[in-house]
């Protein structure tokens, strides 16, 4: 079974609108990391977000902004307010705990095309 | 810092050659681990090391060949190169092993063999 699982291939959104990628996660370890990376055409991997298991608050890191519902095992990545330039591939990857599986496990990706 | 490199960026093979893909980091890190990236398949884990002299296998590890005799370095070895093989590798290092660690990345090494 697919640990991270990301059910949009390909999303579309137009410029200056917000868009929501889905993410969600599969564990039985109660401390884990939740991560975002962006991959553009030019192929690098940029990191995005985190978030932790045991964070109250969702995380934001300027017009991003992570959604996390804990009970449903969901991660979405929100990004307010798209640029041309977001348009590339998103992964979602887990990290669980030192006594887990510890090395990042990652989604199939979604790829996002920004309109102008 | 230089954070993590990666050598050749491309590379053409055939069938049955060999060859080593160079990994290296400036940052200290403990962990380091390679994914190959195909179409729709996201990355996948091929080896990692949690330290010099360590290293353990990942999802995909056939074919493919790891040592870690410096804290730097993490080459990966392709021993006999198929089609199959044909990827998008990425090297990758994080500090430690605490879950809030995020894992930095090289560049990729697009290897094509045919």
């Amino acid at each position: 079974a697919q640990k991270i699982t990301q059910t949009q291939p390909g999303m579309f959104v137009q410029e200056k609108e917000a868009v929501t990628l889905d993410c969600t996660y599969d564990t039985s370890d109660p401390s884990y990391g939740l991560f975002w990376y962006k991959q553009p055409s030019s192929g690098e991997m940029i990191f995005l977000i985190y978030q932790g298991s045991y964070d109250q608050q969702n995380a934001t890191e300027g017009r991003y902004s992570l959604n996390f519902q804990k009970a449903r095992k969901s991660a979405n990545l929100v990004i307010s307010a798209s640029q041309l330039g977001d348009s590339a591939m998103y992964f979602c990857a887990m990290r669980e705990e030192p006594g887990g599986s510890y090395i990042p496990t990652f989604g199939r990706g979604t790829s996002l095309i920004v309109h102008p | 810092n230089a954070g993590v490199t990666q050598t050749p960026k491309f590379q053409v093979l055939k069938t049955g050659q060999s060859m080593t893909l160079q990994c290296a980091q400036d940052m200290n890190h403990e962990y380091m681990s390679w994914y190959r990236q195909d179409p729709g398949m996201g990355l996948r884990l091929i080896h990692y090391s949690v330290g010099a002299g360590i290293t353990d296998q990942g999802e995909v590890p056939n074919g493919y060949n790891v040592s870690r005799s410096t804290t730097e370095d993490f080459p990966l070895r392709l021993l006999s190169a198929a089609p199959s093989q044909t990827s998008v590798y990425f090297c990758a290092s994080s500090y430690d092993r605490q879950e809030y660690n995020e894992q930095f990345f090289g560049p990729g090494t697009r290897l094509t063999v045919l």
